[in-house]
């Protein structure tokens, strides 16, 4: 059974870059999706996708967020990673990374606050 | 600015049939928006429904279907159960992009 978990950093301070990592397991990232997404949802508001990275390392990007994200994958460790820079309040939200085949983690808090 | 519309609420009877819908700003949905739907109830993560309008995950039950009904994505819920009480989301793809919408609050009352 495949299972995706988020780890990072719970508090970021406003200026700063969240970095996140989604690490997949019971099989290979390159065969249990076709591509991998970061969506978030901040405290009582409803879902917003920030991006997807392909299994090749393509990218793309919610056009809101794209001066300030960067995606990236090691297909070696079975991980997928998402960098926001420049964070300010308005990025605190619970974090969630999924597969295109439907699994979903269970999501991080990330408040951003000094 | 891409706007993806769901019907804020909706309240159906236990065993009863709804029907939650998912619009465009841009115009019609067909299938080339592969809609999805989620469902997630409080303190959970979403869970994956359904995907490119009709298919079903191997989780998913048979009571939930995907359709695309007139100019619209559709969800419908037959014989809906008490613990289909929940938040749904729908999710199209705009060439490269995919765009949430805002969400369902379905009561099951």
């Amino acid at each position: 059974q495949v299972q995706l978990q988020e780890s990072g950093p719970g508090l970021v301070k406003p200026s700063q870059t969240l970095s996140l990592t989604c690490t997949v397991s019971g099989g290979s990232i390159s065969s249990n999706s076709y591509y991998w997404s970061w969506i978030r949802q901040p405290a009582g508001k409803g879902l917003e996708w920030i991006g997807l990275i392909y299994n090749s390392g393509s990218t793309r990007y919610n056009p809101s967020f794209r001066s300030r994200i960067t995606m990236s994958i090691d297909t070696s460790k079975n991980q997928f990673s998402l960098n926001l820079s420049s964070v300010t309040a308005a990025d605190t939200a619970v974090y969630y990374c999924a597969g295109d085949a439907g699994y979903w983690g269970q999501g991080t808090l990330v408040t951003v606050s000094s | 600015q891409t706007v993806v519309t769901q019907e804020p609420s909706l309240t159906v009877s236990p065993g009863g049939t709804v029907t939650l819908t998912c619009a465009s700003s841009t115009g019609a949905v067909t299938s080339s928006y592969y809609p999805n739907w989620f469902q997630q109830k409080p303190g959970q993560a979403p869970r994956a429904l359904i995907y490119s309008t009709s298919n079903k995950h191997s989780w998913t039950p048979a009571r939930f279907s995907g359709s695309l009904l007139g100019a619209k994505a559709a969800l419908t819920l037959s014989g809906v159960q008490p613990e289909d009480e929940a938040e749904y989301y729908c999710l199209l793809y705009y060439g490269g992009a995919w765009v949430f919408g805002g969400g369902t609050k379905l009561t099951v009352l």
